[in-house]
């Protein structure tokens, strides 16, 4: 079966600090990969997906950026963390194939970051 | 533009009594529509999905959703709730954006009272 592992779960950092939340795909071969963040328990906002290796589209301007070294790999990352980079991000993966719209996402268990 | 509204930001129902969670959606073309779940401090968890066929669709944990095209609603519901469906509910619509994005709604608290 399919798993999706997400560490760290907790995370404060200090302003200006670098990050990295990791994503791992565990069962499936070419997933979808996407990072979500959600802001004060509520909304979500899609950041990033990625269909391929090194293949990664941007939904919003933003101070993080993304990266897919390998097929079931997925890495956020900031060079300088803000303020308003603390939230609780959410990484998911879909399967590769399905059509448009009809694959459901599969979540992980998130990652809590606070800038302090 | 594919949006997908939850007009309630908590709904409260007494244990064992019916509850439904209201969705209307916006879309352009035929609606891939999608109800999650959220226990606090954990990922979301697919319940249930439609796309194509009966507009009563059947999804984990007793739920179900009834697609209504002329509302353009998929109201989330349950004949009986159980103190334990308390969580962050969650319609999303297919955004029509790269590989299976989807737009969410900003989420329902469900607080079901003993």
């Amino acid at each position: 079966s399919q798993t999706i592992h997400q560490w760290p779960a907790t995370l404060v950092q200090p302003v200006g600090s670098p990050l990295s939340l990791e994503c791992t795909v565990e069962g499936t071969s070419n997933p979808n990969l996407y990072w979500y963040r959600q802001a004060a328990g509520r909304g979500l906002q899609l950041l990033f997906y990625s269909v391929g290796i090194g293949q990664i589209s941007s939904e919003v301007p933003q101070n993080l950026s993304a990266s897919r070294p390998q097929d079931r790999q997925f890495i956020l990352s900031s060079k300088k963390l803000l303020l308003s980079d603390s939230g609780f991000y959410l990484c998911a993966w879909s399967a590769w194939g399905k059509a448009r719209g009809s694959g459901e996402l599969f979540f992980g268990e998130g990652s809590r970051l606070t800038v302090l | 533009a594919q949006s997908v509204a939850q007009p309630e930001d908590q709904v409260n129902v007494a244990e064992g009594n019916p509850l439904t969670v209201k969705c209307t959606y916006s879309v352009s073309g035929n609606p891939y529509l999608f109800w999650y779940v959220q226990y606090p401090n954990r990922g979301l968890q697919f319940l249930l999905k439609y796309i194509t066929g009966d507009n009563l669709v059947k999804g984990s944990y007793g739920f179900e959703a009834e697609f209504n095209k002329s509302q353009t609603s998929f109201h989330l519901k349950k004949p009986s709730a159980l103190v334990s469906d308390s969580a962050l509910y969650f319609c999303a619509v297919y955004s029509g954006g790269g590989a299976d994005g989807l737009t969410f709604g900003k989420g329902t608290h469900l607080i079901i009272q003993p």
